[in-house]
């Protein structure tokens, strides 16, 4: 099966900042990579697919790139609304596994 | 509206067996295939099984390969996991879940969870 290797496992940032987070797979899977955002006490919810496309509804300072093995999710501007966990999933063959997660904090 | 509700869930001795359900309303049930989904305390999620839309063809993450069996009823637009030999660190919450469309593949539609605890 492929792995998954998504950093950091957490990060503090404050209010404005850019964060990254990366997400490496151990197979090429092209770009069948999505991102999800999981807040404490509910499902995840879908933020991007095909590695780079916005789900609908999603704030743009979200966003995805990234094919093959490497992929990254970037949030341009933190905001205190986007505390949560992010895990990345890969889709191109199954089973659909998740990455680690990264949780987001607020400095 | 859109439903999808698990049941079955409950406190169970290690080495016994659960059957979940998940009761789909609201959605295309037979157009999609469908997934089952754990997440224990603090961990990630984990993809468990998948069946595809007329149930013909399953594929199950290694660490229930043997244990667990994924099956869909379509004329009642339900989806169930039997489980079986079940052990501790199979303790978690279990999730159906469905593509979001067929142009958008991950997950979009989540049910709210049945807890298994497995534990004597």
């Amino acid at each position: 099966d492929t792995q998954m290797t998504q950093s950091p496992s957490s990060l503090s940032a404050s209010v404005g900042d850019r964060v990254t987070i990366t997400c490496r797979t151990s197979q090429g899977i092209r770009n069948d990579l999505a991102w999800y955002q999981q807040k404490p006490g509910k499902v995840p919810k879908l933020l991007i697919y095909s590695a780079s496309t916005l789900q609908s509804g999603v704030p743009s300072r979200f966003s995805g790139s990234g094919s093959g093995t490497d992929f990254t999710l970037s949030i341009s501007s933190l905001q205190p609304e986007d505390v949560a966990t992010y895990y990345c999933q890969k889709y191109n063959s199954l089973p659909w596994t998740f990455g680690q997660g990264t949780k987001v904090e607020i400095k | 509206q859109v439903h999808l509700v698990e049941s079955g869930g409950g406190v169970v001795q290690p080495g016994r067996s659960l059957t979940l359900s998940c009761a789909v309303s609201g959605i295309n049930f037979s157009g999609f295939g469908f997934h089952w989904v754990r997440q224990a305390p603090g961990k990630g999620p984990e993809s468990l099984a998948s069946i595809s839309n007329d149930g013909k063809v399953d594929s199950y993450a290694d660490s229930v390969k043997g244990r667990f069996t994924i099956s869909r009823d379509n004329s009642n637009n339900t989806l169930y996991l039997q489980m079986n030999s079940l052990r501790p660190e199979d303790t978690a919450i279990y999730y159906c879940a469905r593509p979001t469309s067929f142009q958008i593949v991950p997950f979009g539609y989540w049910g709210q969870g049945t807890l298994v605890t497995v534990s004597s």
